[in-house]
């Protein structure tokens, strides 16, 4: 079974770089069906896409975040990251990472969240 | 990019049929067959139960259909449990992007 564990830091301080990894086991990341994306969840609000990442590293983002996003691959770890800098208290959220196929996310990690906060 | 449009919320009775619809455009839902459509609880991951407009994942009950017309994209629960209590999102490929409703809390009375 297909499993997706976030870590990374819980609290991160206003303008600098959050960062986490996803950490895949039961399945390899290097499947070229799939791409591996990140979506995050304000507390008490929506969803929001933030990008994804193919096996060779080929990546998608949402515009509205693609100026401070970067997502990467690592196939030899079996995971994947993001970065995103120069955060704010807007981006204060549970961050998920998801198997994606066609645009549907089948499989998510559990979700870390991750505030922004002097 | 706009979210798509969903109602806030939405109710019925145990047995009843409740329709949560996802409202976006000629550019998103109009123009692909990849919408999908997850139940969240309250303090767990999203999970998926219906993809590419009218697809159940293995395990879904056959109480959630989905369906599409135009820009619009619909989620029917039939025969209503108390268990389906939840929040429930939509989400479209939109070309280079995927994007998502803003949820309907979903109330079983």
């Amino acid at each position: 079974q297909l499993q997706l564990q976030e870590s990374g830091p819980g609290l991160v301080k206003p303008s600098e770089t959050l960062s986490l990894t996803c950490t895949v086991s039961g399945g390899s990341i290097s499947n070229s069906s799939y791409y591996w994306g990140w979506i995050r969840q304000p507390p008490g609000k929506g969803l929001q896409w933030l990008g994804s990442i193919s096996y060779s590293g080929g990546s998608f983002y949402n515009p509205s975040l693609k100026s401070r996003l970067s997502i990467s691959i690592d196939t030899s770890k079996n995971q994947f990251s993001l970065n995103l800098r120069s955060v704010t208290a807007a981006d204060t959220a549970v961050y998920y990472c998801t198997r994606e196929d066609k645009s549907s996310s089948d499989y998510w990690g559990q979700g870390t969240l991750v505030t922004v906060s002097s | 990019q706009s979210a798509l449009t969903q109602p806030p919320s939405a109710s019925g009775s145990p047995g009843q049929s409740v329709t949560i619809s996802c409202t976006g455009t000629s550019s998103d839902i109009g123009a692909y067959k990849y919408v999908s459509w997850y139940q969240q609880n309250p303090g767990k991951a999203p999970k998926r139960i219906i993809y590419e407009v009218t697809k159940r994942p293995s395990g879904v009950p056959d109480r959630f259909s989905g369906s599409k017309s135009g820009n619009t994209a619909s989620l029917t629960v039939s025969g209503l449990q108390t268990e389906d209590e939840g929040d429930y999102y939509c989400s479209s490929h939109a070309g280079t992007k995927v994007i998502f409703g803003g949820g309907t809390k979903l109330t079983v009375l």
